[in-house]
């Protein structure tokens, strides 16, 4: 089955600092990963996917992920954080060949940025 | 292109009483999403559609609750009865393809 972990519910950084959100996947199956952002009171967002080309994927407003296969990990940073980027995030996975369209989510981390 | 469209955006009922949520894709997607968000639970996948049919409705609470997708630009969610712990945001997506959702803003429900 497959599954995500991110670890850290909240993670605070000041403004212009390095943001790294972290998750682990598991799958049996060669997957396809994505991050979301989720703002108040609002749907999620795609932030980006890796769907098995260039494991270092560059998404919207400056954020991007790598895949790393050995650690079974697909991390989200940016290298300066700006107040803007406070919100949710959450990491997902689905299959990859044959894919079922079904996507797992983690449990979601809290950004919150300093001034 | 407006995006995908969930109403009502809040709804507060009274415990036992029927509720429908309905969702507009985004015209040309062939697959549509329910998901429900909680505190504790997270985002809980309840049930999706490919090309109007269901495919997998295992996340579906109980038979409290069903989904239905008469065509390809209109779906529903429906419980009956109602009870405090569906209180919940219930999420509606769509997709071109398997991946890369987009999501409507929710609908907020509130049994009481």
């Amino acid at each position: 089955a497959q599954s995500v972990t991110q670890l850290g519910s909240h993670v605070s950084v000041s403004e212009g600092a390095l943001v790294l959100l972290r998750c682990n996947y598991s799958s049996s199956v060669p997957p396809y990963l994505f991050w979301y952002v989720q703002y108040p009171n609002q749907g999620l967002q795609l932030l980006l996917k890796y769907t098995s080309a260039a494991t270092l994927v560059k998404g919207i407003n400056g954020f991007e992920a790598e895949f790393k296969k050995s650690e079974t990990s697909f991390h989200l940073t940016k290298p300066s954080a700006h107040m803007s980027d406070a919100a949710e995030y959450f990491c997902a996975v689905s299959h990859g060949s044959g894919n079922t369209g079904k996507l797992i989510f983690g449990q979601g981390t809290t950004l919150q940025v300093k001034p | 292109d407006a995006g995908v469209i969930q109403s009502p955006r809040h709804e507060v009922t009274e415990m036992g009483q029927e509720v429908t949520l309905r969702c507009k894709p985004i015209s040309g997607h062939d697959y549509l999403f329910w998901y429900r968000q909680t505190m504790m639970r997270g985002l809980e996948l309840l049930i999706y559609f490919n090309n109007n049919v269901p495919i997998d409705d295992s996340g579906m609470p109980e038979d409290r609750f069903s989904a239905k997708m008469p065509n390809a630009s209109f779906s529903t969610l429906k419980i009956q009865p109602s009870e405090p712990r569906d209180s919940a945001v219930y999420f509606c997506a769509s997709a071109q393809g398997p991946y890369g959702y987009t999501f409507g803003s929710g609908t907020r429900l509130t049994v009481v």
